[in-house]
């Protein structure tokens, strides 16, 4: 089975702070993966794609991915109250996502 | 587009009773995934459509449960006898050659 990890949390951190968001998986021959962000009572939504290996930043939000130690991660700059939510990672090819974590921004 | 459409929204069912949730993905796509998400499993994959073939079903919990999708714009996911660790919120989300995947606004199952 393919498997996609991310850690539970909750993972809680003060407002204007960096918030580091992990995921690790398990099949090579994934290239290209997705984060959803997904409110309480909400479907997930997108917020970013990443393909390459290295950083892709857009706005607050950077992805990174590392094909050789297969981990993709994601930081979100000077973070908001209005961030809290549960972030997924997704696999490209199959949409297969992790457990989510769960964040909390403090004020 | 009003987007992915699944109804109903909300289904309370006894333990034993078939359970049928309908799906209508955006116009055009051509994936159609389901998922089941609960607090303990996390959103998990159940099965995927391309042009309307079912793709991987290797996700399916069982044999109770079963998917088709008989056209373009429709799919079901069917429950057949329920049970209560079958309750959850189901998700169906449909893409456009393996884009971005938008997700329909769930059904929560209860099943009693």
């Amino acid at each position: 089975q393919k498997e996609v990890e991310q850690n539970s949390g909750p993972l809680s951190v003060p407002e204007g702070a960096i918030a580091s968001l992990n995921c690790t998986y398990s099949d090579r021959g994934s290239q290209s993966f997705f984060w959803y962000r997904q409110y309480s009572g909400k479907s997930p939504e997108l917020i970013m794609f990443i393909y390459s290996n290295g950083d892709k930043e857009d706005g607050r939000f950077t992805a990174q991915l590392n094909k050789a130690s297969q981990y993709v991660s994601l930081l979100i700059r000077d973070s908001q109250p209005s961030d809290s939510a549960t972030y997924l990672c997704a696999t490209h090819n199959d949409m297969r996502f992790g457990a989510g974590t769960r964040l909390t921004v403090k004020p | 587009d009003a987007g992915v459409i699944q109804s109903p929204r909300h289904e309370v069912t006894e333990m034993g009773q078939e359970v049928t949730l309908r799906c209508k993905p955006i116009s055009g796509h051509d994936y159609l995934f389901w998922y089941r998400q609960t607090m303990m499993r996390g959103l998990e994959l159940l099965i995927y459509f391309n042009n309307n073939v079912p793709i991987d079903d290797s996700g399916m919990p069982e044999d109770r449960f079963s998917a088709k999708m008989p056209n373009a714009s429709f799919s079901t996911l069917k429950i057949q006898p329920s049970e209560p660790r079958d309750s959850a919120v189901y998700f169906c989300a449909s893409t456009f050659g393996g884009s971005e995947a938008f997700f329909g606004q769930g059904t929560r199952l209860t099943v009693v």
